[in-house]
């Protein structure tokens, strides 16, 4: 079974600054998909970037981009010129690209805090 | 094009009681899947059903809990006989093909 692991429960980080949030997960198969997902007090989850395992490139979108190290099964949410907005938990998430549907395992999620 | 609806958002059971949850997927989305996430933790897989069919229920409690999704209307998670330990967050979330998307989520509280 894939695990997804988060050992960062809390981060906080200064408005206009960067932030790093650290995942990593273990899987035994070779292709699958890795997502960041954003949930607001508002509890709507929010896809915030996605990744195919077999491709090299890193992911980005605007402020968003991640750090994707498939040998060391590690896959880093760097967020840029942190706004207000982005103060919210975070969760990163695996899908096995084997199985039938879109089943997905999340971490534990880190909570983000934005200081002004 | 309306997104993934839950309803109720919030919902209070006392123990013993019966808990139905309702979800119904994005317009044209044939493939259902549900989550639960418990206060300070991340969601949990619990059942995956296309039309009429449970396609996966790994992640549902063996005892209480059972999933529809018929040929016409919502889905439904039903949670019989609630305890204490049932309240959490349940999360829908509807697929075409690749991306899953979320509902707002059901909050049920049991007292």
């Amino acid at each position: 079974a894939q695990t997804v692991t988060q050992s960062q429960p809390e981060m906080s980080v200064q408005e206009a600054e960067t932030v790093t949030l650290s995942c990593t997960y273990d899987t035994s198969e070779s292709d699958y998909y890795l997502f960041w997902y954003k949930q607001p007090p508002s509890r709507q989850m929010i896809l915030v970037i996605r990744q195919e395992a077999y491709k090299q490139q890193n992911a980005t979108e605007n402020r968003f981009s991640v750090n994707f190290q498939k040998a060391a099964k590690s896959f880093s949410l760097k967020i840029s010129d942190s706004q207000l907005g982005d103060a919210a938990m975070y969760f990163c998430a695996y899908r096995s690209a084997n199985n039938a549907g879109n089943m997905l395992t999340f971490g534990g999620g880190t909570r983000l805090m934005v200081k002004p | 094009n309306a997104g993934v609806m839950q309803n109720p958002r919030h919902l209070v059971r006392r123990r013993g009681q019966e808990a139905r949850l309702r979800c119904s997927p994005m317009k044209g989305h044939s493939h259902v899947y549900w989550y639960r996430q418990l206060p300070e933790e991340g969601l949990k897989f619990m059942v995956y059903l296309q039309k009429e069919n449970i396609i996966d229920e790994s992640g549902m409690p063996k005892e209480r809990f059972s999933a529809e999704f018929p040929k016409e209307g919502p889905s439904i998670l039903r949670i019989q006989q609630v305890v204490r330990g049932d309240s959490a967050a349940y999360f829908c979330a509807s697929s075409l093909q690749d991306e899953a998307f979320f509902g707002q989520g059901t909050r049920l509280t049991v007292v």
